[in-house]
């Protein structure tokens, strides 16, 4: 158990849709990660908030957000859903200070997306 | 766009044998991470490499960081029906954003009784 949590673990829905996905980050850890795993491409960093703030992004699509609450948990928020759109999507946390470059991400066990 | 490139895609093995992964990249990374992860799980931490030629070992699984810091291999000696699962690379760049990591496609590992 790695101490992350996420929900749903599974979700179901049909194209043009729009779902939100929730992380709760370690105790702790201020930095939150998103990141998507599918066949095709692998596991691609989205996005990265540290204590409610945007730090870094990487290929994430207009048609999605995220944000990091005050109490830390995060919300990645996906609309006009496509087929493409279906995949496995992780959260990791980490505390934020560890000394670069050896800081660890801690996964969570992901939520699956199937868009129909 | 920093891509690491994973080999073999598949392996299929006998308990008791060795077998080594491979990690490229055409960039310099910071450091390297490799990462295990089990069906319906998130990938676990197995290892962090930083330094270029640096090798660490952990039980039966042996890291190495290329010289360049381009590269790093996975060496698994007498493998388990245990360390089946997907083993995946990942790149590190610097500064505040360690965790934007760019994995490799990773490497499905079969460890047959």
């Amino acid at each position: 158990d790695s101490g992350v949590t996420q929900t749903p673990k599974h979700l179901i829905t049909a194209t043009g849709q729009r779902v939100t996905l929730r992380c709760s980050p370690r105790s702790g850890d201020l930095s939150v990660y998103w990141y998507q795993q599918s066949l095709d491409q692998g596991l691609q960093f989205l996005i990265q908030y540290y204590n409610g703030e945007e730090r870094a992004k990487g290929n994430i699509l207009e048609r999605f957000s995220a944000q990091q609450f005050p109490d830390l948990h995060s919300e990645l928020n996906l609309s006009s859903l496509e087929l493409g759109d279906s995949a496995l999507y992780f959260c990791a946390s980490s505390d934020g200070t560890a000394t670069f470059p050896t800081g660890e991400l801690f996964f969570g066990e992901g939520s699956r997306l199937t868009v129909l | 766009t920093q891509l690491l490139e994973q080999s073999p895609q598949f392996l299929s093995i006998q308990e008791g044998e060795n077998l080594t992964v491979y990690c490229n990249s055409s960039s310099v990374f910071s450091s390297l991470q490799w990462y295990r992860q089990e069906p319906g799980e998130g990938p676990v931490l197995l290892v962090t490499v930083v330094t270029g030629g640096e090798v660490k070992k952990l039980k039966r699984l042996t890291f190495q960081f290329g010289d360049a810091r381009k590269d790093s291999s996975l060496h698994i000696t007498a493998a388990q029906p245990g360390d089946t699962g997907l083993y995946l690379c990942a790149g590190a760049r610097g500064g505040t954003s360690y965790g934007k990591l760019t994995f490799g496609q990773g490497t499905i590992l079969t460890v047959h009784p």
